[in-house]
């Protein structure tokens, strides 16, 4: 069974940093892009950050990109968020998912982890 | 950025209607376009892809139709299950800006 476990949130004070994580297990994790997903409260979902089977490409909505850095160690099927110089704006729940194949939907998704980002 | 709206915002149907959700996209996505279910407190689910493709395990009585600008998502007799709120994605775009729709909510009526 496919699973994927986010873990990191918490409260932050606005200018600061958090790095998220998402462990995978139950598939080979080096064989897929791999995504994080935010859905701030009350909103709908907005897809953030992804990141190629080898790190070696990654792509970022235009709103975090300089502050966000999406990472991952295939060696620990783990992948990460660097969150810095947070805004109110970030706070949400991410969700890490997967994107099978040569496609770019999401096919598995974590149960997320939340960030609230203090003024 | 290609904007998706949803449409209603949200749906009242009774138990064993049928539910038929749309989403429209400010501009061509082919049929590079997905469907998700999200309940609170739960990881979302990927329903359709490719706009009329039924991920693995999802009942038939979902269908998907529609390519180009205009989308629908249709539950036919709908379970208890089925109350969520949906959203459509699209994925047409490299590099890549996905984007979701607002979401529509499916209600007990």
């Amino acid at each position: 069974e496919v699973q994927l476990v986010e873990s990191g949130g918490g409260l932050v004070q606005r200018g600061g940093s958090l790095r998220l994580s998402c462990v995978g297990s139950g598939f080979t994790f080096s064989n897929y892009w791999m995504n994080w997903v935010r859905q701030a409260p009350g909103k709908g979902l907005e897809w953030v950050a992804n990141i190629r089977q080898t790190g070696s490409e990654t792509f970022y909505v235009d709103s975090v990109k300089g502050r966000f850095t999406i990472s991952r160690d295939n060696a620990k099927n783990s992948l990460y968020l660097q969150m810095n110089s947070l805004r109110a704006e970030d706070t949400a729940v991410y969700y890490c998912a997967r994107t099978p194949g040569t496609t770019r939907f999401f096919d598995n998704w974590g149960q997320g982890t939340l960030v609230a980002v203090s003024s | 950025e290609i904007v998706l709206t949803q449409s209603p915002a949200t749906l009242s149907v009774s138990p064993g209607e049928r539910a038929t959700l749309s989403c429209r996209a400010s501009q061509s996505v082919n049929s590079d376009l997905a469907w998700y279910q999200h309940k609170p407190g739960q990881a979302p689910r990927l329903l359709i892809y490719g706009a009329s493709t039924r991920a693995t395990g999802i009942p038939a009585r979902f269908s998907g139709s529609g390519s180009g600008t205009e989308f629908t998502l249709t539950i036919s007799s709908l379970q208890s299950e089925d109350f969520a709120v949906y959203y459509c994605q699209q994925y047409n775009k490299w590099p890549p800006q996905y984007t979701f729709g607002q979401g529509t909510k499916l209600e007990i009526k």
